[in-house]
């Protein structure tokens, strides 16, 4: 199985938004709705931040949300913050019944 | 308040093996699936393995297949996982993470262990 593909850096200035992608396949992503998103901040364990494409667990902040289409997913984070600074990882279940990472995506506020 | 502590991290030489535990608390452990993700130095998450509440449904990533064991003591609320054949490339340090609902995402993860293959 191999990971899913995330760009390997996205950045934005404080307020504004931004968007991370994961592409996998029809054999991942495309056909299952249990797309999950993690943060990671340096020498941490990662955090759930969203689950199932699109539902935030309690505690996390609104300025995240998710989405999919097709064999892509996206996570977007609005009014970034200083905080949000950190590394994101997509998940998705897979027709192996394992589950898939992304290649991570390090996000920089400028 | 759920925790997870992970042990049984260490120095191993390529071809020896290792027992890593994780010590679950303030959940239902028996409830939930359990799974097991590594993070070598400087690289991303990898999902290892994976196994359902009862213990009978057992998954594991191909990298791991038949050198990897994962198991659960239900009734000391533990969580295992078996390393034999060890490579350099195992090097990691090993989180353990509870499924949440529907068993499709990690709700919750310990600190890590770290597991160093080396001569």
């Amino acid at each position: 199985q191999s990971a899913l593909t995330q760009p390997a850096s996205v950045s934005g200035s404080p307020g504004q938004s931004i968007t991370i992608s994961c592409t996998g396949t029809s054999s991942d992503i495309g056909n299952y709705n249990y797309v999950s998103w993690y943060q990671q901040h340096p020498g941490k364990a990662p955090k759930l931040m969203i689950y199932d494409v699109s539902n935030r667990p309690s505690g996390v902040s609104n300025r995240f949300s998710g989405s999919k289409s097709g064999n892509t997913a996206s996570l977007t984070i609005s009014g970034l913050q200083a905080e949000d600074e950190a590394d994101y990882y997509c998940s998705s279940s897979t027709t192996s019944s394992t589950r898939v990472f992304g290649t991570g995506t390090k996000v920089t506020v400028l | 308040e759920v925790q997870l502590v992970e042990s049984g991290g260490g120095l191993v030489q390529p071809g020896g093996s290792l027992r890593l535990s994780c010590a679950a608390s303030g959940f239902t452990f028996s409830s939930y699936a359990m799974g097991w993700v590594r993070q070598a130095p400087g690289k991303g998450l990898e999902w290892v393995s994976g196994i359902g509440g009862s213990g009978s449904s057992t998954y594991y990533a191909d990298s791991v297949k038949g050198r990897f064991t994962i198991s659960r003591d239900n009734s000391k609320n533990t969580l295992y996982l078996e390393m034999i054949s060890l490579r350099v490339e195992d090097t990691a340090v090993y989180y353990c993470a509870k499924y949440g609902s529907g068993s499709s995402h990690l709700d919750y993860w310990g600190q890590g262990t770290l597991v160093t293959v080396s001569a």
